[in-house]
């Protein structure tokens, strides 16, 4: 079976300190992998999607910047942080199947930036 | 334009009892499909169920189906018999364009005993 996986659960950063949050998948090979930021009581916003090793597209241009150097493993970085990036961080996965096809998600990263 | 639109920011519903969310989409693609996850005070995002734009008949996942009206653009989830672990925040979704899933604002369901 398919299982995802974040880390770091929680993290609490300064303003202007470096960012990266991982996402990795197993049992499944060449997934679509997404990143999602939610923040407090609101929906969910995509941030970058990945349909391949290298392949990332932004959604939202900020200072966040998302790499995926293997198959299963994606990144979200940012040199500096902002305020406003505090946030609940979710990574998810799709076997791609068209307007079919199910993302499913990890288990999320909080981010207070103070 | 917001495609997915969930105007109950908050429900209560006794234990046992059904409870219906509302949700209404916009697109003028032909192919689509809906989604709702539950999202627990965890913060992780469960899929409940999931319906196609062509599928005829209502998809149906245990507690959870969902009630579809092409026409009029909705797709409404129904919770039969709530348990107090229903008590999370569902979000309706959909799919109409490559890769993206757009989300509602969601809807707060709090389950009483």
């Amino acid at each position: 079976s398919q299982t995802i996986h974040q880390w770091p659960a929680t993290l609490v950063q300064p303003v202007g300190s470096p960012l990266s949050l991982e996402c990795t998948v197993e049992g499944t090979s060449n997934p679509n992998l997404y990143w999602y930021r939610q923040a407090a009581g609101r929906g969910l916003q995509l941030l970058f999607y990945s349909v391949g090793i290298g392949q990332i597209s932004s959604e939202v241009p900020q200072n966040l910047s998302a790499s995926r150097p293997q198959d299963r493993q994606f990144i979200l970085s940012s040199k500096k942080l902002l305020l406003s990036d505090s946030g609940f961080y979710l990574c998810a996965w799709s076997v791609p199947e068209g307007w079919e096809e199910t993302q499913y998600f990890g288990p999320g990263t909080r981010l207070l930036v103070l | 334009a917001q495609k997915i639109t969930q105007t109950q920011p908050g429900m209560f519903v006794q234990e046992k009892e059904a409870v219906t969310l509302d949700c209404t989409y916009d697109t003028s693609d032909q192919s689509y499909g809906l989604f709702w996850y539950k999202q627990p005070s965890s913060g992780e995002m469960i899929f409940l169920i999931y319906q196609g734009s062509y599928d005829e008949q209502n998809a149906t996942e245990g507690r959870y189906s969902l009630n579809f009206q092409k026409a009029r653009k909705s797709a409404n989830l129904v919770i039969s018999a709530s348990q107090l672990g229903d008590s999370a925040m569902y979000f309706c979704a959909m799919r109409d364009d490559d890769y993206k899933l757009s989300f509602g604002a969601g809807t707060t369901v709090t389950v009483r005993a």
